[in-house]
This record gives structure tokens, sequence and C-alpha cells, in this order.
């Protein structure tokens, strides 16, 4: 249980376009997700929490005109880059919390979607 | 604020041999602390977690770790080195009311034969 996919895992477009990441709870609900990025050998920084049905809560310093986020149910939200450039180019990895398990704090993690921009 | 920090972003052990990775967190809250495992260009797989209750955390494959209050550590243990161990592994302390993760610059597991 507690499986989350990312789509698509790899994804490379030239600058200036935008590029969709959906990320989707396959056995579980989730009110939140979360949207990290992961620089090459470094950690994840958060990038915004996505709440069902409401506007996202993005993190200081992350712009939220260039990634929108929308989670419009309980097993989905979409990160939207949007005017890509090449310093977009990076790792991007969701995660989940289980509505029934209010309490544990666990995130469950996709598989991550490589971006690059060209 | 909540804070992790792994000392060593780097450790290496032979097969077989004791596998020990640091983490100290920093709380101003009782903390959930976590560890996880990445492998090379996939998402964090959880390892172990530790809320309340019993100090010594046992996980998957054999890795367990101790919440030590009093020197406000988590480190990740496991007895025997496997090739497949090889990996980064993430610490993590729950912050923001508990509803985020604050992960640590993790620690790259080699595992030499």
């Amino acid at each position: 249980g507690a499986v989350v996919s990312q789509h698509p895992s790899r994804v490379i477009c030239k600058s200036g376009t935008s590029v969709k990441i959906e990320c989707r709870s396959l056995d579980f609900q989730a009110t939140t997700m979360f949207w990290y990025r992961q620089f090459p050998k470094k950690s994840l920084m958060l990038m915004a929490t996505s709440n069902e049905g409401s506007k996202a809560t993005y993190e200081q310093g992350v712009e939220k005109d260039k990634f929108l986020i929308n989670h419009a149910s309980l097993t989905l939200s979409t990160l939207t880059v949007t005017s890509a450039h090449p310093e977009d180019s990076s790792f991007y990895i969701c995660s989940a919390r289980d509505l029934r398990a209010s309490g544990s704090y666990e995130q469950y993690f996709g598989p991550g979607t490589r971006l690059t921009v060209t | 604020a909540q804070s992790v920090t792994q000392l060593g972003s780097h450790v290496s052990v032979s097969e077989g041999a004791l596998v020990l990775l640091r983490c100290n967190y920093s709380s101003s809250v009782p903390p959930y602390l976590f560890w996880y495992v990445q492998y090379p260009n996939q998402g964090l797989q959880l390892l172990l977690k530790y809320t309340t209750g019993a100090t010594l955390v046992k996980g998957i494959n054999g890795f367990e770790a101790e919440f030590k209050k009093s020197e406000t550590s988590f480190h990740l243990t496991k007895p025997s080195a496997h090739m497949s161990d090889a990996a980064e592994y993430f610490c993590a302390v729950n912050t923001g009311g508990g509803n985020k993760l604050t992960f640590g610059t993790g620690t790259q597991l080699k595992v030499e034969l």
C-alpha cells in the first residue's frame, strides 16, 4: 500500500515552454501533497505544500507564478513549470500524506521526474 | 526551528561490516524522526520512523535507529552491510507544526567488497 506515482519520469523540453508533472496517490487519499526539488548530490528542498481544494502554500523564495500547483482531487496534484529555462532543470519529487494516518506525519514519495530544459 | 545535521556526506564500509550513519536534530517540540533511502534516479523510501514509545526502532532491510533525547541523535545502524545497501540516506524531522519534513543533507553509503 501507500504507493505514489509520478508522470512523466523524464521530460526534455525547450526553453520557454511549459511542462506539467502529475503526482498521484494510487491506493490512498491524500489531502496534502508536497513538491520537492533536488539538485545533483543535494538534499531535497521543499517547494510547496499542496492542499486539496485550496491554494498551495509556497516556501520562501519559490516563485508561485512559475511553479503552478493544482490539487484538484484527493489523489492528484500537478506541478506546472511555466516558461521553463535551463536553470529549472532538476529532479522534482512529490510526496503525499495518507488521510487515514493523521498524526504519523509520514510522507510517501513518488519516484521523481527528471526535467531537462534545453 | 527544526533542523537536521548528518555528519559525513560519504561513508564507505566493507561488505559485512557495521553501518553507522549519524543524524543529529534540533527541535523545539518533541520530534518525529525519519530515515529515508534513495537509490539513483528514484524517489525516497521510508526505512524507519520514530514517533513515540520505544526509542529503538527497527526498520526494513535490517536497519534500526535509536532515539536519544539527551544527545539529540537518531543514528542509523545495520550490523552487516550488503552491497545492495549502497545508496543515499536522508534523515528527516517533522516541522511546520508537524506537517512538513526537514531533511538533512544526506549521506552517500558505499559498500565495498
